[in-house]
């Protein structure tokens, strides 16, 4: 069985583009979560899709965004970005809906650097 | 609010030697916990899960980990290191107040030593 999965593995860009992350979850998952990490913040809470809605986001400003389409894969989105956005972007997926506790599976990462 | 602090950014002991890392939390409902384990330029990958059933949790790999709600601790053990174990671990929180939210640690370095 395949396991999340994130392209790309790398990502440049200059400061003010905006970038496109994209996950596929295991197959049967419905949820997709994203994370930030970067250096010395820790893992922080993006955003939280299930069956196509957004149900959850972190405290990060609105040009965070994202979707999750019919097939459940999803797209983060970062517009006008700036140098502090250069992270490690991990994307998890879990079963169903139910959320809290559900274990996330997590893929191996984008990693972003903003010049 | 939700919140966790590892005790330890890092953490070194010898090859066969007991491993003990330490994780709090805060919650004002019953948590769910959960310790993760990230290998160099890989995600995270769950080691064991607290969702109020057992307060003792055996994981993969060895290892294992104690809900105590006195002490608001969930501290992670393994009896013997192996040099494979050395990575950065992670304790998490989540709790039905703020749903698909997970709050996770600073994150421990583990340094094992032949």
């Amino acid at each position: 069985e395949a396991g999340v999965t994130q392209s790309p593995t790398h990502l440049i860009k200059t400061r003010g583009q905006q970038a496109t992350l994209r996950c596929s979850p295991i197959s049967g998952h419905t949820s997709v979560y994203w994370y930030q990490q970067a250096l010395g913040l820790g893992l922080q809470f993006l955003l939280w899709y299930d069956e196509g809605e957004e149900r959850n986001r972190g405290n990060f400003p609105p040009r965070f965004s994202g979707r999750q389409f019919p097939n459940y894969s999803s797209e983060l989105n970062v517009n006008a970005l700036e140098l502090e956005d250069s992270a490690l972007y991990l994307c998890a997926s879990s079963l169903s809906g139910r959320g809290t506790q559900e274990t996330q599976y997590f893929g191996p990462g984008t990693r972003l650097l903003v010049l | 609010a939700q919140s966790v602090t590892q005790l330890g950014s890092h953490v070194s002991v010898s090859e066969g030697a007991l491993v003990l890392l330490r994780c709090n939390y805060s919650s004002s409902v019953p948590p769910y916990l959960f310790w993760y384990v990230q290998y160099p330029n890989q995600g995270l990958q769950l080691l064991l899960k607290y969702t109020s059933a057992a307060t003792l949790v055996k994981g993969i790999n060895g290892f294992e980990a104690e809900f105590k709600k006195s002490e608001t601790s969930f501290h992670l053990t393994k009896p013997s290191a192996h040099m494979s174990d050395a990575a950065e671990y992670f304790c998490a929180v989540s709790d039905n107040t703020n749903a698909g939210k997970s709050t996770f640690g600073d994150g421990t370095t583990l340094t094992v030593k032949p």
